[in-house]
């Protein structure tokens, strides 16, 4: 069974910076494109962005190139996060998403929420 | 930019079909978009419905089938119940690692 843990959520002032982690079990890590996808708490869904399983590349949306990067560790199993120039519209429950095959993401994990604070 | 097109509201009765649509503002979706939907509870991590167009998810009753109809891709729940009542987003895949989501529907069953 796919799980997913994220971790690493929290208060932040604006400006600040902050790195979730999701820990993966259940399938080869290795293998598979992983995604970073939000929710603003009572509004929709917003993909973030996403890595490759082997060359490591990686993919972001417009609204936080440059300030999000997105890494992995496939000896842990483990997905990464780092988040700079926080802003309080990045304020959103974040989760890790694992794309099964080619295309797009299948299970998630619970989410860790980020508040940014102004 | 191109975005992704949902309907806003949708109404289906009790034990009716309903079939949401998630299109493109320019162009067409078809397979290779990878289009996928998800439904999404209050208090809940998104819960995958189908993905790759037609693939149901673990668990996921056949009353939820997904297809390309014409230029759009669709979500069809047949013999609705009220616990599907709840805001349906779909994602497509746009090119070059990039994904996008639709801005949802939701759904009532009454």
């Amino acid at each position: 069974e796919v799980q997913l843990l994220e971790s690493g959520g929290g208060l932040v002032q604006s400006g600040g910076s902050l790195r979730l982690s999701c820990a993966a079990s259940g399938f080869i890590f290795s293998r598979c494109v992983m995604s970073w996808v939000r929710q603003v708490p009572g509004k929709g869904l917003e993909w973030v962005s996403a890595i490759n399983p082997s060359d490591g590349g990686t993919f972001y949306a417009d609204s936080v190139r440059g300030r999000f990067t997105m890494s992995r560790d496939n000896s842990k199993s483990t997905l990464y996060l780092q988040m700079t120039s926080l802003r309080a519209e990045d304020t959103a429950i974040y989760y890790c998403a694992q794309h099964p095959t080619t295309g797009n993401f299948d299970s998630w994990g619970q989410g860790t929420l980020v508040l940014v604070s102004s | 930019q191109t975005v992704v097109t949902q309907e806003p509201s949708f109404s289906v009765s009790p034990g009716g079909t309903v079939t949401l649509t998630c299109g493109l503002s320019s162009g067409s979706v078809s397979t290779g978009d990878y289009p996928s939907w998800y439904q999404l509870t209050p208090g809940q991590p998104p819960r995958t419905l189908i993905y790759n167009t037609n693939t149901r998810s673990s668990g996921v009753p056949d009353r939820f089938s997904g297809s390309i109809l014409g230029n759009k891709a669709a979500l069809t729940i047949t013999g609705a119940q009220a616990d599907d009542e709840s805001d349906y987003y779909c994602v497509l895949y746009m090119g070059s690692g990039i994904r996008m989501f639709g801005g949802g529907t939701k759904l009532t069953v009454l």
